[in-house]
């Protein structure tokens, strides 16, 4: 089956300083990738996505790299501030179009925090 | 704007009590599906829709009911409520397109004593 895994966390940093959070999967076929950012008390919301291998997605200064070949979506940010202190979810879609649009499988969330 | 609303936010339920956990979208999209959120786990789909009419089982589905009479509304029905269902629980819509984004509510917790 579909699996994500996420760098277990939580993640600290000083304002400023870069940023990765890890991600892998386990999919047939080519699934579209996605991270999703959870503010406190809020729901989720999509940072960014790739739908195919070689793909970049980039959203608010966050890149993530489509990897086929290493089955990876690395979660990337080259100076981070504390407003981006929230829990982040790697998640994806399969690729089998139809009734996989309303269904993604998430990995379990990494929260990260960034001090002043 | 209102995207997807979720009723009620908090909710404490008694063991063996029942509910309905209320979601509303006005985007007309195809897709609606409920999860919950559980430290360390990430979200697990519990059940999903396709359209008016039409519902399936996700990955957790056990003590959940759905329906989907209108195109709007997809309410999550907790018929005898357990402890091991106390979480956060996240209705989400999606259009029937290929960018496969969902759009979230704000969650509603859900205390089971």
């Amino acid at each position: 089956g579909n699996s994500v895994t996420q760098m277990e966390g939580p993640v600290t940093l000083s304002e400023e300083a870069f940023l990765t959070i890890n991600c892998t999967y386990t999919a047939t076929g080519y699934p579209s990738l996605f991270w999703y950012v959870q503010y406190p008390g809020e729901g989720l919301q999509l940072l960014l996505k790739a739908t195919k291998a070689d793909d970049k997605g980039s959203n608010k200064g966050f890149e993530a790299t489509y990897r086929k070949e290493t089955t990876s979506f690395h979660l990337e940010k080259g100076s981070v501030q504390v407003s981006d202190s929230a829990v982040y979810f790697c998640a994806l879609r399969p690729g089998a179009g139809g009734t996989s649009y309303g269904k993604l499988t998430f990995g379990q969330g990494t929260i990260l925090t960034v001090h002043p | 704007n209102a995207g997807v609303t979720q009723t009620p936010k908090f909710q404490v339920l008694k063991t063996g009590q029942s509910m309905t956990l209320q979601c509303a979208q006005d985007m007309n999209h195809e897709y609606m599906s409920w999860y919950r959120q559980d430290p360390g786990m990430g979200l697990r789909l519990i059940h999903y829709s396709v359209g008016a009419g039409i519902t399936d089982q996700g990955e957790v589905p056990n003590g959940y009911n759905v329906s989907r009479s209108t195109t709007e509304d997809f309410p999550l029905r907790l018929l005898s409520a357990a402890p091991s269902q106390t979480s956060v629980y996240f209705c989400a819509s999606s259009p029937g397109t290929s960018t496969g984004e969902l759009f979230f509510g704000e969650g509603s917790r859900l205390t089971v004593l």
